[in-house]
């Protein structure tokens, strides 16, 4: 089966902290995808980034980065020095040849509340 | 143009009417879809629509009726909802179903009450 979990439901951090966002991803396939995307209060899924799994490298972007890790099935987020508009519920997601509709496999969800 | 537009943006209705819901894209993507959302949840796949044919049905009740009249455009039609139906409608766009390393672009979503 193919699942996301995102064991961390809300997570309340005060402005300029740094904060990490778990994600654990469980797939039978080895050509998969793995995506975070951020929903602010607005309600619109905003694409963040798309990793795929024969790429482990760390990928940073501005005050953004992820770790990658095969042997543990993680895909972290971290913000660096978050901002009150950081703000949102954010999304991992999975896809995978395995699932021939090509889904995005959506884990639960963390809700970020950055405080100013 | 990036950009997934749709309509209304709120939207109440009682179980007796009939309404719709309409996304725009024009970013060329061939690959349209609707999604449910309650509050606190991730969004679960309604529908997907591959070059302007139904090519994903995940169980959706018949009183909602998708549409996709053009590679633009895709409708949801409500039909004697009830009101657990009541949540945010998401429409998403990809450059094609069968690519799935496509990131999928959400529009900001319907939010619909059902009295």
């Amino acid at each position: 089966a193919q699942k996301v979990t995102q064991a961390q439901t809300e997570i309340s951090v005060v402005e300029k902290e740094d904060v990490t966002l778990d994600c654990v991803y469980e797939t039978r396939d080895t050509t998969y995808y793995l995506f975070w995307y951020k929903q602010p209060p607005s309600g619109e899924l905003v694409f963040l980034i798309r990793r795929n799994s024969f790429d482990e490298q760390n990928e940073i972007s501005g005050r953004y980065s992820w770790n990658f890790q095969k042997s543990t099935s993680s895909f972290n987020f971290t913000i660096t020095a978050s901002q009150v508009v950081d703000s949102a519920v954010y999304f991992c997601a999975l896809s995978s040849l395995l699932d021939s509709s090509y889904k995005l496999i959506f884990g639960s969800g963390t809700r970020l509340l950055v405080r100013p | 143009d990036t950009e997934v537009t749709q309509t209304p943006k709120h939207l109440v209705m009682g179980m007796t009417n009939k309404k719709s819901l309409k996304c725009e894209q024009h970013m060329g993507h061939r690959a349209m879809y609707w999604y449910k959302q309650k509050a606190k949840k991730p969004p679960e796949l309604m529908f997907v629509y591959s070059y302007e044919k139904l090519s994903i049905n995940e169980s959706v009740p018949s009183r909602f009726s998708p549409e996709c009249p053009n590679s633009s455009l895709l409708n949801l039609h409500l039909h004697a909802l009830q009101p657990e139906d009541s949540a945010l409608y998401l429409c998403a766009s990809s450059q094609d179903r069968t690519s799935y390393d496509n990131e999928q672009f959400f529009g900001p979503g319907t939010r619909l009450t059902v009295l």
